[in-house]
């Protein structure tokens, strides 16, 4: 059964540093998403993402925080300085008409 | 803008019981979906149970089951026969079909299934 997969599984970096996460979503799909979830926390809303352009985006995805599908298949969402506050789990997900299919997270640590 | 409300932080239930978990939200739209998600210790997000606003049969799936009350905005998830490996974290959640498609989520409730 196809499925969206996500990597790294954990990533640890200092403040102020970049970071990308990346996503593959199912293949004949043509919605993306990304979300976070603050431990403890709800899932919240970053950014939707179709036909190469960003279709939504919440107050949270501000200038740090940038979408790109480079290559058809990937899709990654980078976060230009890192805050501590930006430590979460980050979910892609994708979608062909309703139903979203999760990732299984990347859990982003911010030192 | 959309909210979703989870009023129950934590429920427990024993094995082989029924348990529902309840689910508000507040829209002014007309056609949007309703979704209760699983989210297990792994963090990953299932869907469990989806439910279409135009339609007014209750959507079920196995043991689960909604009350989708359309004029309240109330949309509860009912978990027959209750099993251990249902022990998780369940978010409801909402989509607009006219605002992106995107998800809105309640707080969530933790639910535990006792031996």
């Amino acid at each position: 059964e196809p499925e969206v997969t996500q990597t790294p599984s954990h990533q640890v970096t200092q403040m102020g540093q970049e970071v990308i996460l990346r996503c593959v979503p199912i293949s004949n799909h043509l919605y993306f998403y990304w979300y976070r979830q603050i431990l403890g926390q709800k899932v919240e809303f970053l950014v939707s993402f179709y036909n190469n352009e960003i279709s939504e985006k919440s107050e949270i995805f501000d200038d740090q925080f940038s979408v790109e599908r480079p290559d058809g298949s990937n899709f990654t969402l980078k976060i230009r300085s890192t805050k501590l506050e930006d430590s979460a789990m980050y979910f892609c997900a994708s979608c062909d008409r309703v139903e979203q299919f999760f990732g299984p997270g990347t859990r982003l640590t911010v030192l | 803008a959309q909210t979703v409300t989870q009023s129950q932080p934590e429920m427990s239930v024993q094995e082989a019981e029924t348990v529902t978990l309840s689910c508000t939200y507040d829209t002014s739209e007309n056609n949007y979906y309703l979704f209760w998600y699983k989210q297990p210790p792994s963090r990953q997000m299932i869907l469990v149970i989806r439910q279409e606003a135009y339609k007014q049969q209750n959507a079920t799936e196995n043991r689960f089951s909604v009350n989708f009350q359309k004029a309240a905005k109330s949309f509860s998830l009912k978990i027959s026969d209750s099993q251990l490996g249902d022990t998780a974290m369940y978010f409801c959640a909402f989509m607009s079909i006219n605002a992106g498609n995107m998800l809105t989520f309640g707080g969530g409730t933790r639910l535990m299934v006792k031996p």
